[in-house]
C-alpha cells in the first residue's frame, strides 16, 4: 500500500538532546513537508521539500534541520535550541506544487521531559 | 487577526443531523480551499478541495465556496457517529508557492 510512514509514534526526549523524527513516502511524490501542531492552533509549517537536496525554511523553522537526501525520505531533527518541542509532529507529501492533495503520516507525538 | 478562523467547538449534534462547518479568511488571493478530517492522535485526511468559488458534492458531503465573503463551509448530510472527529480547513494560493494555511480545526461529535 503507498503511503506515508512516520516513526516513531511517541517519542521523549530529555532537555539537551537532539532527536530525530523518520518520514517516508511510497507515493513518488517530489513534495514533502514537516508540520507541527499544537492543541487550539491549525499546522505550522517547519520546513518543506520540492526536490531531493533541496528544501526551504517554514514559517517556524527554527531550531529545527532537515535534509532531503532520497526522494522517499525527509528526516526531521529537533535541537536543543528549540525551547517548547513538545507537540505533535506530521510529516506530508503532495505530488505536485499545488499541493491541493497533501497525504499525511500518523503522526509523532514528541514530549519533553 | 489570523488569516483563517474556525471555531473550535466541540459542536456536538444527533446522529441523522445536517452538519455546517465554517472557516472565514483575510486573504483574498486564495484560490485553493481544502477540508480535511482529523481522528484523535491521527493524521488529517484530504476530504475535498475546491478551486474558486463555488460547490462540490462527494457523497453525504458538500464544500462551498464564497469568494466574496470570503466563507467556506462543509456540510454532513445524515451525519454518523464514525463522523465524530476534528475537521480543519485549508487553503492556499500561487502567491504564496501554494503553501497551506490553516484553521485551527472545529472538533465535531455526532451522538448516537
Amino acid at each position: 500500500d503507498g503511503g506515508i510512514t512516520q516513526s516513531p509514534k511517541y517519542l521523549f526526549r530529555k532537555e539537551g538532546q537532539n532527536v530525530t523524527l523518520s518520514c517516508e513516502q511510497n507515493l513518488n511524490h517530489d513534495a514533502m513537508y514537516w508540520y507541527r501542531q499544537d492543541p487550539g492552533q491549525g499546522l505550522r509549517l517547519i520546513y518543506y521539500s520540492q526536490i531531493v537536496n533541496d528544501f526551504q525554511k517554514g514559517d517556524i523553522a527554527e531550531g529545527y534541520s532537515v535534509s532531503r537526501e532520497k526522494k522517499e525520505s525527509f528526516p526531521l531533527t529537533v535541537t536543543s535550541a528549540q525551547k517548547n518541542p513538545t507537540a505533535f509532529y506530521l510529516c506530508a507529501s503532495s505530488a505536485d506544487l499545488s499541493n491541493t492533495e497533501a497525504f499525511f503520516g500518523q503522526g509523532t507525538r514528541l514530549t519533553v521531559v | 487577526q489570523k488569516e483563517v478562523e474556525q471555531d473550535p467547538g466541540p459542536l456536538s449534534v444527533p446522529e441523522g443531523a445536517i452538519v455546517s462547518l465554517n472557516c472565514t479568511y483575510s486573504n483574498s488571493a486564495f484560490q485553493y480551499f481544502m477540508w480535511y478530517r482529523q481522528y484523535s492522535r491521527k493524521g488529517p485526511e484530504l476530504l475535498m478541495y475546491t478551486y474558486s468559488s463555488g460547490n462540490k458534492e462527494d457523497g453525504r458531503f458538500t464544500a462551498q465556496v464564497d469568494k466574496s465573503s470570503k466563507y467556506i463551509s462543509l456540510f454532513i448530510r445524515d451525519s454518523q457517529p464514525s463522523d465524530s472527529a476534528t475537521y480543519l480547513c485549508a487553503m492556499s494560493d500561487i502567491g504564496s508557492n501554494y503553501q497551506l494555511i490553516w484553521g485551527a480545526g472545529t472538533k465535531l461529535i455526532i451522538k448516537p
